[in-house]
């Protein structure tokens, strides 16, 4: 069966520190992938898709980055957060034959 | 653009049906999803229909679909306090790059007094 793993599930952040968080899928093979986030008030707000390995398109211009090194691994990333990068993220999959999302259990970042 | 929309709060009796519902605006969307998220927790996939199906049944789960209206619905039957949760519609559809995105609503808050 298809599982999504992300991590970490809590972080908090100074300003100005990197972020990276990591999401793998297992049991699927070439998976669309996506990152949101949800804020306060608690739309989810895509920040970005990946269909293929190094396939990465923004949603939102924003101080992140992903990227998508192997099939089944979708990182979010960025060289220095801002305290407006605090929130829940949430990664993603969605199969190519079935027609189902799956989502993790999400990362509550809380930059300080 | 594409847009979905929903009411943000729903309050029932334990016992009673709950009704949420969703509009959308993309005549595209391909999939519609129903997703439940409890506090500090991911999204649990509930259901999905296909956009050229009108009804689907799943034990206590009973979904909607009005393609023409863009309306769906997400009825539970017996609600119980467990289904207290935040509930989202989310719409599939083809963009103009050729992938395929996932939008979503805002979510209902559903609110289950005992």
């Amino acid at each position: 069966s298809q599982t999504i793993h992300q991590w970490p599930a809590t972080l908090v952040q100074p300003v100005g520190s990197p972020l990276s968080l990591e999401c793998t899928v297992e049991g699927t093979s070439n998976p669309n992938l996506y990152w949101y986030r949800q804020a306060a008030g608690r739309g989810l707000q895509l920040l970005f898709y990946s269909v293929g390995i190094g396939q990465i398109s923004s949603e939102v211009p924003q101080n992140l980055s992903a990227s998508r090194p192997q099939d089944r691994q979708f990182i979010l990333s960025s060289k220095k957060l801002l305290l407006s990068d605090s929130g829940f993220y949430l990664c993603a999959w969605r199969g190519l034959v079935k027609w189902e999302a799956f989502f993790g259990q999400g990362t509550r970042l809380t930059v300080v | 653009g594409e847009d979905v929309e929903q009411s943000l709060f729903l309050s029932v009796r334990e016992g009673d049906s709950s009704v949420i519902n969703c509009t959308y605006t993309d005549s595209s969307s391909t999939y519609l999803y129903w997703y439940k998220q409890e506090p500090g927790a991911g999204l649990q996939l509930l259901t999905y229909i296909f956009s050229n199906m009108d009804m689907k049944q799943d034990q206590r789960l009973t979904v909607l679909l009005n393609k023409k209206d863009k309306h769906l619905s997400l009825r539970i039957a017996d609600t119980q306090t467990g289904d207290s949760a935040i509930y989202f519609c989310a719409e599939l559809h083809l963009t103009g790059a050729g992938s395929y995105q996932l939008t979503f609503g805002k979510g209902t808050k559903l609110s289950v007094i005992p």
